[in-house]
Order: C-alpha cells, then sequence, then structure tokens
C-alpha cells in the first residue's frame, strides 16, 4: 500500500526567505506526482503536476523536482511571501489514476 | 463558473440521520471521486467512478453510498450519519486521457451532532 510521508508538518519562516517543502512516498511504481495548495476551509487548488518521466516542473516562484527511485519530492517555494501561508499537500497518483496524499505540510510566512 | 461544485457548501445534522452531498462538473470528464479530509490530515478516498456505469470502493468506503446519475454529477450519501463522519468532503474529476491531474470542488464541510 502506497504511503505518502510530508515533512516538516509545519513550518514558520520571515518573509523573503527561500524554502523546502519535502514529500516522500513508499512505492516507486507512480504515475505522477501533485503538489496542492490548501487555504482553511477551502479546496485544494493544483499548483504542480510532475509526471513519473520528469526531473521537475516550475511555475513562476515554485519549483517541484521528482526523484522516482528514491521516493521523494520537494516543493521549493523561492523569496516567501505572506499570501503563500497556507497547507501545502503532495500526493501521488499510482495505476489506476489513485490518489495518495501525505498529510501536508502547513506554512506560515510572517511579515 | 466554477468547474466542479459541491452541494450543499455546510451541513450540520443528527446522529442518524440520511445526508446527501452532490457534486456537479462542466469538465466533460468521466472520472469522478469522493474524498475526506479529518483536521490536519490529508485526504483519503471514498468512492471513485471511472463513467457512469463504474463504481468502485476506495480507502474508507464503510457506512458510505454513491450514486452517479450522468457524466456530470456524482453525489454521495450517508445513510446513517455517525459523529466520526463529521469532515470536510471533496469531490474531483479527471480525464483519463490527460495528465492524470484531478480537478477539486471547494468542499463540503459536515458537521454530525
Amino acid at each position: 500500500k502506497q504511503e505518502v510521508t510530508q515533512i516538516p508538518a509545519a513550518l514558520s519562516v520571515p518573509e523573503g526567505e527561500n524554502l523546502v517543502l519535502n514529500c516522500s512516498f513508499t512505492d516507486s511504481a507512480i504515475y505522477n506526482l501533485q503538489w496542492f495548495r490548501q487555504d482553511p476551509g477551502k479546496g485544494l487548488t493544483s499548483l504542480l503536476l510532475i509526471q513519473s518521466s520528469q526531473r521537475e516542473q516550475t511555475s513562476g516562484r515554485l519549483n517541484a523536482s521528482l526523484d522516482k527511485s528514491s521516493g521523494r519530492s520537494t516543493l521549493y517555494i523561492a523569496a516567501s511571501q505572506p499570501g503563500d501561508s497556507a497547507t501545502y499537500l503532495c500526493a501521488v497518483t499510482n495505476a489506476g489514476n489513485m490518489l495518495t496524499f501525505g498529510g501536508g505540510t502547513r506554512l506560515m510566512v510572517k511579515p | 463558473d466554477a468547474d466542479v461544485t459541491q452541494t450543499p457548501r455546510n451541513r450540520i445534522t443528527k446522529t442518524g440521520k440520511r445526508i446527501m452531498l452532490e457534486c456537479s462538473q462542466t469538465k466533460g470528464h468521466d472520472r469522478m471521486y469522493w474524498y475526506r479530509q479529518d483536521p490536519g490530515l490529508g485526504l483519503q478516498l471514498i468512492y471513485y467512478s471511472f463513467d457512469v456505469k463504474d463504481i468502485n470502493k476506495g480507502e474508507i468506503s464503510d457506512g458510505y453510498s454513491v450514486s452517479r446519475q450522468a457524466q456530470a454529477k456524482f453525489s454521495l450519501s450517508l445513510e446513517s450519519a455517525i459523529p466520526n463522519q463529521t469532515a470536510l468532503y471533496f469531490c474531483a474529476t479527471s480525464d483519463p486521457s490527460g495528465a492524470g491531474e484531478q480537478f477539486f470542488g471547494p468542499g463540503t464541510r459536515l458537521t454530525v451532532l
């Protein structure tokens, strides 16, 4: 059974810092990996999707990497802003299009 | 207009009541999913449907049932609600011919007293 772990569970940083969120998964036979953002009490917004054949994806200040063989992904956020405060969820897709989610990292960026 | 909508957005009910949560999508996707999220945790898959005639159980289907009324509609029912079903419920869709990306609705906050 696929298990997804996110470290740290919570993170507080001052505005302007570059930061890295970590995601690890136990079964490397994945179809893709998605990073989502969730604001309190709200739905999920897809940030980046990395196919299993890709190593990274970039969108603005966000860069996600994937090392499938070691079961790891990182989400890099450059020059963090208070508006980046949210919970970030990592999810992997296995055969059959099933998503398995990590527990999330709760990020607070202080002005 | 949102591509994936859920109704109601919030619901408070009592133990033993029957509840239906509805999901509609305008993305034209064949695949639809229901997840629940407990406070501070990730999402867990309840049921999924790959087309109108296909319904499958997910990780935590006990106490839930679903109905796929049309390609665009997928409803989740709690036949007899219990307090530990208090959670945030999300519907999602995906296109099998696409990259596998799932698109989520805004969620329904359900409280069972």
